[in-house]
């Protein structure tokens, strides 16, 4: 039972471009929602995260969106750069303060 | 200075035997995790201990055994490996009583059981 989909396994943008990664969850008891990147043979880091009483927030090149509505959320990159490419995890809260990953979008970033 | 730390990094080993991966955190965090990511990629969390309390256990087999000395360390021993134990195994920490659960990664451990 997958609460957390990330239903693109990879995405390949040209550098300069925007880059959208999707989320999308069943349990809207979750609260609060995160996205990692991961570097291959690295642990993943913290990239940016919104609360569910938000529907957007920036840091930077990279803004998260959350729908509560349609149980959705998206990162936007721009503008995509080299080295933005790694795998990008989206991850929700729950009870407990656990986690729940979704399987990760491999991102290219073209030069 | 590297937050969160894990060794081995790598750890290749026969079935039935017995193992361990140690974990610690300079960032002073209360609360340290363990995931397993498997071959399908998806990051699992194992368990979860807070101050020392172990808060999250999820469906793990009982072969795996989580041991937190102190705030700073929470350390994995694994009974009678299966050749399914192998997987990444990340370590994490973050300050869940600050209300923001920003977790922080260890570099993995890749487990091979052969």
């Amino acid at each position: 039972d997958q609460q957390v989909k990330q239903n693109s396994p990879s995405l390949s943008v040209q550098e300069g471009r925007i880059s959208i990664l999707n989320c999308d969850y069943t349990n809207s008891m979750f609260d609060y929602f995160l996205w990692y990147k991961k570097y291959p043979a690295e642990g993943p880091t913290f990239l940016i995260s919104i609360s569910s009483i938000k529907d957007k927030n920036e840091d930077g090149r990279f803004t998260v969106f959350l729908n509560k509505s349609a149980k959705h959320l998206s990162l936007h990159i721009v503008p995509s750069q080299p080295g933005d490419s790694a795998v990008y995890f989206c991850a929700a809260r729950g009870s407990n303060y656990k986690l729940t990953f979704g399987k990760g979008t491999l991102l290219t970033v073209n030069p | 200075d590297t937050a969160v730390s894990q060794t081995p990094k790598y750890l290749v080993t026969q079935m039935g035997n017995d193992k361990s991966i140690k974990c610690e955190q300079n960032l002073g965090h209360d609360t340290m995790y363990w995931y397993k990511q498997d071959s399908k990629k998806f990051l699992k969390i194992m368990f979860s201990y807070n101050n020392k309390e172990l808060i999250i256990n999820e469906t793990v087999p009982n072969r795996f055994s989580p041991k937190s000395p102190d705030k700073a360390h929470l350390n994995l021993h694994i009974n009678s490996l299966e050749l399914g134990d192998s997987a990444v195994y990340f370590c994490a920490s973050s300050q869940a009583a600050a209300g923001v659960d920003t977790q922080y990664f260890g570099p993995g451990t890749r487990l091979t059981v052969l």
